[in-house]
């Protein structure tokens, strides 16, 4: 069965930094890129990053209001996924989705997200 | 920025067929995806580049998408449907962009 599954999600004042996992199992990690994605309460889906393969240098895309503040890495030896955020604020307040993505194939360019894990949530108070 | 726009809430009849709209400028050349999620859940894809459905989504969801929108079928709506869908697409800048989020209501 895929699974991921997020930690280390907390309450932070602003300003604050915070580093979440996401555990992986149930397929083979590094075929695929990865990425985060949030949601803050009562509100919509929020795309923050993505982390390619190794075959794609391990390159990354981050949304613009993250941009600067969030760092999104890998460790293929553990099948885990992470999010740097430092600098955060109130309206970072959300749960933080660690996602999967898969490649079309019949449609190289393409890729969606086809596998979510259950999210942890990420408070910014003072 | 590109935006996708989703009415807030649709209502349907159980067995009835349920009509999702997402609207941006030419979305019909952009492929499109759908999440369902139910609450305290996480997002469900249940349709990917247009109108393919992953294994284990229901034959009732279908997809179309054309011109400036694409649009995401119920037919036979059951109650366990009842949920928030979200439209997704590409952008050149922002891999991933999502809608604003309808709440199907099953009445």
């Amino acid at each position: 069965e895929m699974q991921l599954v997020e930690s280390g999600g907390n309450l932070v004042q602003p300003g604050g930094s915070l580093r979440l996992s996401c555990a992986v199992s149930g397929f083979t990690f590094s075929d695929h890129y990865m990425d985060w994605v949030r949601q803050a309460p009562g509100k919509g889906l929020e795309w923050v990053g993505r982390i390619r393969d190794k075959a794609k240098s391990y390159t990354t895309q981050y949304a613009a209001s993250v941009k600067g503040r969030f760092t999104i890495s890998r460790d293929e030896s553990k099948n885990s996924l992470f999010l740097q955020m430092n600098s955060l604020r109130i309206e970072d307040t959300a749960v933080y989705f660690c996602v999967r993505e898969t490649q079309s194939p019949d449609t190289s360019w393409y890729y969606y997200m086809d596998v979510w894990g259950k999210g942890t949530t990420v408070t910014v108070s003072s | 920025s590109y935006e996708l726009t989703q009415p807030p809430s649709v209502s349907v009849s159980p067995g009835q067929t349920a009509s999702i709209t997402c609207s941006g400028d030419k979305l019909g050349d952009r492929y499109a995806c759908w999440y369902q999620q139910k609450p305290g859940q996480s997002p469900l894809l249940v349709i990917y580049q247009d109108k393919k459905r992953p294994s284990g989504i229901p034959e009732r969801f279908s997809g179309s998408n054309s011109g400036n929108t694409a649009t995401l079928t119920i037919s036979g709506t059951q109650a366990i449907d009842e949920a928030d869908y979200y439209c997704q697409a590409w952008d050149s800048s922002t891999p991933y962009v999502f809608g604003s989020g309808t709440k199907v209501t099953v009445l």
